[in-house]
């Protein structure tokens, strides 16, 4: 199957500081990729649409001046956190929808594991 | 609006069947899938159901009835490696997925 890579796996960053988030379709381009956020015990919550070329669209509460997003290829999207708190610790999950995919199934990557001190 | 739900926890033994329910009520449909998702893992696919009709792949069975808005998973001979949160999804008419809060799957020996 399609695969997703996700890098950094896990990061710990200082508070007020910024971070990226970088997702990658490794066998297959992605026209639409898609940011989701993880909180403990909770169910995925999906913070943006990215389309290659064009500006994301953000679900309600998610701000696109915190959560910026870039997706300059099809096959690259990153997340930057901007002025990261600890409120912003959570699990960021990227997925990617394939150009033509028969199920319009989406690929998942492993997650990035964010812990703001 | 828009509505998943799936029971919040489940509790089997292991070698047993368990069936996960999930409802839904979305503005169009295209498509319902189920992901596993183990703790502090991202969610991997199981199966997609677009049809009426049951859909078998090894141990997993997934079940759909669009008339009625219902869906279910169907775990059989079960292992402890299947201690995991399921996840009911549904595609709407503008290939959104729609997500369910997950049933966590508790299988004892």
């Amino acid at each position: 199957g399609a695969v997703v890579s996700q890098h950094p796996s896990w990061v710990i960053c200082k508070s007020g500081t910024s971070v990226k988030i970088e997702c990658r379709s490794l066998d297959f381009q992605a026209t639409t990729m898609f940011w989701y956020r993880q909180f403990p015990k909770q169910s995925l919550m999906l913070m943006a649409t990215s389309n290659e070329g064009s500006k994301a669209t953000y679900e309600q509460g998610v701000e696109k001046d915190k959560f910026l997003i870039n997706h300059a290829s099809l096959t690259l999207s990153t997340l930057t956190v901007t002025s990261a708190h600890p409120e912003d610790s959570s699990f960021y999950i990227c997925s990617a929808r394939a150009l033509a995919g028969e199920i319009n199934e989406q690929f998942f990557g492993p997650g990035t594991r964010l812990t703001v001190l | 609006g828009q509505n998943i739900d799936q029971p919040t926890e489940m509790t089997a033994t292991e070698g047993a069947i368990v069936q996960i329910n999930c409802t839904y009520q979305t503005s169009g449909f295209n498509g319902l899938f189920w992901y596993q998702q183990h703790a502090g893992e991202a969610p991997t696919f199981l199966s997609y159901n677009v049809l009426d009709g049951l859909e078998e792949k090894g141990r997993f069975s997934s079940f759909l009835s669009r008339s009625k808005g219902y869906s279910y998973l169907l775990l059989k001979e079960l292992q402890m490696k299947d201690s995991a949160s399921y996840l009911c999804a549904c595609m709407d008419s503008n290939y959104q997925l729609i997500w369910g809060a997950g049933t966590k799957l508790i299988i004892k020996p």
